[in-house]
Parts: C-alpha cells; structure tokens; sequence
C-alpha cells in the first residue's frame, strides 16, 4: 500500500524558516518524481515545486521560486522541502504527491497524496 | 497560458447523475487532465486522468459510479448513482513542462 506521511508543519514567525519532509513506503520511492502542493484555508490547490526521480529537475512555482528549496534522500524514501522567509501568504496545508509514471522529468498526474501537514505564519 | 476553468458549485440528488466540467485554456485542447476528490478535512484522492479521446484510468479502488470522458477542450467527471459521500470539492490537474495547473474546484453537495 502506497503511503506518503507528511511532517514538520508548525507555527512560525513571519521571515522565519521551516522544513517539512515527506515519508515514502510502498512503492520504489526512487522510481518516481515528487511534488509539493499546498492549500490556504478555504482555498484551492496550489502546487509549489516538482523533483525529478534523480534530483536533476527541480521546478518551483513563480510564488515560492527563490525562498524554497526541494530536496530529496532516495536512501531513505523521503522528501523534503525547505521553506525560509515566510510569510501569511505561505500559510497552509502542504501536501506531498506522488507521479504517476516513471519519467526522467517530472510532468504527469499525481496518483497519491498524503494527508497533509499545516504551517502557520504569525507572529 | 496553461489554465483550467471549473465551476465553483454543482448539486444534485441522492441516487442521481452529475457531470463535473474542466476546460483547458485555448491552445492545450489537446492535454491529458486527472481528477481528484476532496473529502471535507481530508487530503486530495485520485479518481482517474483523462485523456483527449476520452480514454481514461481510475485510481485504486473507485467505484464504476466514477467515469472519465472528454470533447474538445472539455474534459469530464461524470458521478452516477450519487451518493451522501459523493459530496466533495473536486479538483482538476494538468501539467506541462516544469509545471503543475490545478483548476479552482467544484464543491459539489448532494442534496
């Protein structure tokens, strides 16, 4: 059974950093690119950043492109995403997601999802 | 530009059929989407993608209620036999290089 645990959510200050990460188990977690996708309260899905199976590719959303950092350890079936100068804007459930197919780069659907992990920005 | 346009709300009745609409944005008629189901408090499952001739796949475990179709620039979800648990936010996804495009979203409530 494929699951995919999120962690690290919490409350922080706004310009402060947080790292959430991501645990893999029922797949070949290295066979597979990653995403990270977050929902603000009463809104809708947003996707942040993409990593390839490899770590090569790396592709961020316009909103988060020089503040946060994807990562990824395939020795231990875990995903990550580092998060610095936050701001109320980034306040949201963060949701970690699974492609679907084995591909060099990332670009499909998302078969998983985890259950998700809150962050909260204030001060 | 990669979009995708749903509408907000849909309603329906227990033990009746809903169509869910996502349409691409001009130029991508073309793209493959998915859809997912949003359960209240719950993270996102994967109900199936769908192609642009229609074809489609379903995630683990759902229900034949659930079905796939496309026209043109349209793509569908089609729930029948509605039911209480049916009532969810439904999202749709697309992707091209280097990006992932989520439509807004559909709450639908059975009635």
């Amino acid at each position: 059974e494929v699951q995919l645990v999120e962690s690290g959510g919490g409350l922080v200050k706004p310009g402060g950093s947080l790292r959430l990460s991501c645990a893999a188990s029922g797949f070949t977690f290295s066979r597979y690119s990653m995403n990270w996708v977050r929902q603000a309260p009463g809104k809708g899905l947003e996707w942040v950043s993409s990593i390839s199976r490899s770590g090569n590719f790396i592709y961020y959303a316009d909103s988060v492109k020089g503040r946060f950092t994807i990562s990824r350890d395939n020795a231990k079936n875990s995903l990550y995403l580092q998060m610095n100068i936050l701001s109320a804007e980034d306040a949201a459930v963060y949701y970690c997601a699974k492609e679907a197919t084995e591909l060099v780069r990332p670009g499909d659907y998302f078969d998983y999802w985890g259950q998700g992990t809150l962050v909260t920005v204030s001060s | 530009q990669l979009v995708l346009a749903q509408s907000p709300s849909a309603s329906a009745s227990p033990g009746a059929s809903v169509k869910l609409t996502c349409t691409l944005s001009s130029g991508h008629s073309s793209y493959a989407i998915a859809w997912h189901q949003q359960l209240p408090e719950k993270g996102p499952r994967f109900l199936m993608n769908i192609n642009s001739d229609g074809s489609h796949n379903k995630g683990d475990g759902i229900p034949d209620r659930f079905s796939g179709s496309s026209s043109g620039a349209e793509r569908y979800l089609l729930i029948s036999s509605l039911q209480s648990e049916d009532e969810a936010d439904y999202y749709c996804q697309t992707w091209g290089t280097g990006i992932q495009v989520f439509g807004g979203g559909t709450k639908l409530t059975v009635l």
